[in-house]
């Protein structure tokens, strides 16, 4: 069965850091492009970063770009969000999800549509 | 990147259909075929129901279709039920290499 389990989340202060950890399993990792993406209480999805199956390319949200980094470890089949310079508004469930396959017909998405994702780790900017 | 534009709520009853609209731009929607969009019940993440503007997932019933037209995307749910009620949210591939979401629309099934 394919799984993401995300990890990491917690209550940090304005200006702080944090690392976000998503252990995937059931699925050849290294072969798909993984994004992160956040959603604020009671608000909408905000898609925040996605980097490649190799991890050579990464993209990012304005909101986000300079202050967090997206990378994989396909070796223990695990990707990770570090934030820094963390700001109130940045407070949201966050989900790692993996890009889209379709199994039956081979069409990969790259980092376009996910079609996995995880329970979601809280992060909780506050002083 | 600003967010595309969606109904925040829209209704229908049971086996009725109801169409829901993400309006964006020439850089976003109007531009690409990226188009997708996503159904999240409450408390659950989100689940991939159609993509590239009208297709449709293994397992996605044949009662959602999607469409586009111009800078504006559109989801159909037909033959409405119960289980459809939940938040729906497009997303489209932009010119920046990033993507961006939908305002999101909540549907309630009268």
């Amino acid at each position: 069965e394919v799984q993401l389990l995300e990890s990491g989340g917690g209550l940090v202060q304005p200006g702080g850091s944090l690392r976000l950890s998503c252990a995937a399993s059931g699925f050849t990792f290294s072969s798909y492009a993984m994004s992160w993406v956040r959603q604020a209480p009671g608000k909408g999805l905000e898609w925040v970063s996605a980097i490649s199956g190799s991890g050579g390319s990464t993209y990012y949200a304005d909101s986000v770009k300079g202050r967090f980094t997206i990378s994989r470890d396909n070796s223990k089949n695990t990707l990770y969000l570090q934030m820094n310079s963390l700001r109130a508004e940045d407070t949201a469930v966050y989900y790692c999800a993996k890009a889209y396959y379709d199994i039956l017909t081979g069409y990969y998405s790259y980092y376009y549509y996910m079609d996995v994702w995880g329970k979601g780790t809280t992060v909780t900017v506050s002083s | 990147q600003s967010a595309l534009t969606q109904p925040a709520s829209v209704s229908g009853s049971p086996g009725q259909s109801i169409t829901i609209s993400c309006t964006g731009t020439s850089s976003d929607v109007g531009g690409y075929n990226y188009v997708s969009w996503y159904q999240q019940h409450p408390g659950k993440a989100p689940k991939l129901m159609i993509y590239d503007v009208s297709n449709r997932p293994s397992g996605v019933s044949n009662r959602f279709s999607g469409s586009k037209s111009g800078n504006t995307a559109s989801l159909t749910i037909s033959g409405l039920q119960a289980e459809d009620e939940a938040d729906y949210y497009c997303s489209s591939y932009t010119s920046s290499s990033t993507l961006v979401f939908g305002t999101g629309t909540k549907v309630t099934v009268l």
